[in-house]
């Protein structure tokens, strides 16, 4: 079944630029989706179509795409930035979804 | 406004049927495009995408849990149901209700609003 890859943790301290990596076969033909949750909340749609940014969320959310890689990438983090981030796609044959396992970002 | 609310039992007992109501308001389960979907997260656990029903009443499940659920709408009260059979404590999860907007009708798939989530526990 098709995957996707996120690292566990990032730490950053603030003011700093913080970038969670996500990776999957399908994302050069699929875009990539990014949610930010924090703890006892629903998800947020932070990040849409590899690079969009709905509106509400900060400027300093970013998002980019490079072959099987996308890359959140949040500039001047905020300590109301720590949080779970999650990449979602889908996979090449249909709606099917896929979350990454989230990468717990850490304010230092 | 969009908002989703999701409804149903807080405790079942293992190999009981779960069945959970996805009520919604701001928006249309005909307009073309837009679907509406369950995504489950097991405590300290990662989102677990379930099932969509989509404005023309197509159906798609997760490939692993797919014998076990259903998902179903009905347009004139704004809710989607979704019944999962043979319950398991592994099953333990909050249970959540999201929209997919328009995109869909060109092959995108993505979550704009989100319930609030309800926490179903599994055990006898």
């Amino acid at each position: 079944s098709y995957e996707l890859t996120q690292p566990p943790s990032v730490s950053v301290s603030p003011g700093q630029t913080a970038r969670i990596s996500c990776s999957g076969d399908a994302l050069p033909k699929q875009y990539a989706y990014w949610y930010q949750q924090k703890p006892g909340q629903a998800p947020v749609l932070v990040i849409y179509k590899d690079s969009e940014r709905p509106s509400g969320i900060p400027e300093r959310f970013s998002g980019s795409s490079s072959g099987t890689t996308v890359t959140l990438t949040i500039s001047g983090v905020q300590a109301e930035d720590e949080a779970d981030y999650y990449c979602q796609s889908s996979d090449s044959s249909g709606p099917h979804v896929v979350f990454g396992g989230g990468t717990k970002l850490t304010v230092l | 406004q969009v908002t989703l609310r999701e409804s149903g039992p807080a405790l079942v007992k293992p190999t009981q049927t779960l069945t959970l109501t996805c009520t919604f308001s701001g928006f249309s389960l005909i307009t073309r495009g837009m679907c509406v979907s369950w995504i489950r997260q097991p405590p300290g656990k990662a989102l677990e995408w379930l099932a969509l029903v989509d404005w023309d009443d197509d159906k798609y499940y997760s490939t692993s849990l797919r014998t076990r659920l259903t998902i179903s709408k009905d347009t004139s009260k704004n809710q989607v149901v979704l019944t999962m059979t043979n319950m398991d404590p592994v099953d333990t999860a909050t249970y959540y209700c999201a929209r997919i907007p328009g995109d869909s009708s060109a092959g995108v798939y993505y979550f704009d609003y989100w319930g609030q989530g309800t926490l179903v526990t599994v055990s006898s």
